[in-house]
């Protein structure tokens, strides 16, 4: 079974401190990873898609990167307005099957 | 603003009932999906369809249903409704990239609220 986890559950940082959001997957063939940002009772916001071990994405004071078990969505630099939930999900080559983590909660204090 | 639209945005019901939320693409579009987030449970997927057909199913009861008309809008339809159906239910919509990637992207969602 696809599963998705996502550490930590929450964070809170100083604003310009930098840090990193963990997503761990298990999934029968690897067809693509995304990564949402989601505000409270808003709609996911798309971010990236990274799709292959070793990519890596950017996107103003965020990157994302891929190994074959996990990635990583760096935040450097935070802004209080970076405050949201960032939420990860896998597509599977099998079953069109797609799986959201539980994400991790950010706060970034100004 | 994704460019999915949903409506109704908040939908207060009775036990027993039945509801239909309604979900328009992004022009181009023509794969649909739909999502139930409750507090618990986070993010999870219901079903997908593309092109009037459907695609992939994931954790959707046989209480609920979808169909996608011809317009490519999609309707999902809740019946016999419980108090564990309140959530928020959003839709997405994606074309398929050259690389067969669905990056989906999601409308505002629809809070249903059953009493």
């Amino acid at each position: 079974e696809d599963q998705v986890t996502q550490s930590p559950e929450a964070l809170r940082l100083q604003e310009g401190e930098s840090s990193s959001l963990n997503c761990s997957y298990t999934v029968s063939g690897l067809r693509g990873l995304f990564w949402y940002r989601q505000d409270p009772g808003k709609g996911p916001e798309f971010l990236f898609t990274l799709y292959s071990a070793g990519e890596e994405k950017e996107k103003e004071r965020l990157k994302a990167t891929l190994t074959k078990k996990e990635s990583f969505l760096h935040i450097t630099a935070p802004k209080p307005e970076d405050s949201a939930t960032y939420l990860c999900a896998v597509e599977s080559n099998y079953g069109q099957n797609f799986v959201f983590g539980p994400g991790t909660r950010l706060s970034v204090l100004p | 603003d994704s460019g999915v639209t949903q409506t109704p945005k908040h939908l207060i019901t009775a036990t027993g009932q039945r509801v239909t939320l309604r979900c328009s693409p992004r022009s181009g579009d023509l794969s649909v999906y739909w999502y139930q987030q409750s507090l618990d449970q986070g993010l999870q997927f219901l079903i997908q369809y593309y092109n009037g057909e459907e695609r992939a199913k994931g954790n959707i009861l046989e209480r609920f249903s979808a169909q996608q008309f011809p317009d490519l809008h999609s309707e999902l339809n809740l019946s016999s409704l419980e108090l564990g159906d309140s959530a928020l239910y959003f839709c997405a919509s994606s074309v398929e990239s050259l690389a067969g990637l669905n990056e989906q992207f999601f409308g505002p969602g629809t809070r249903l609220t059953v009493l």
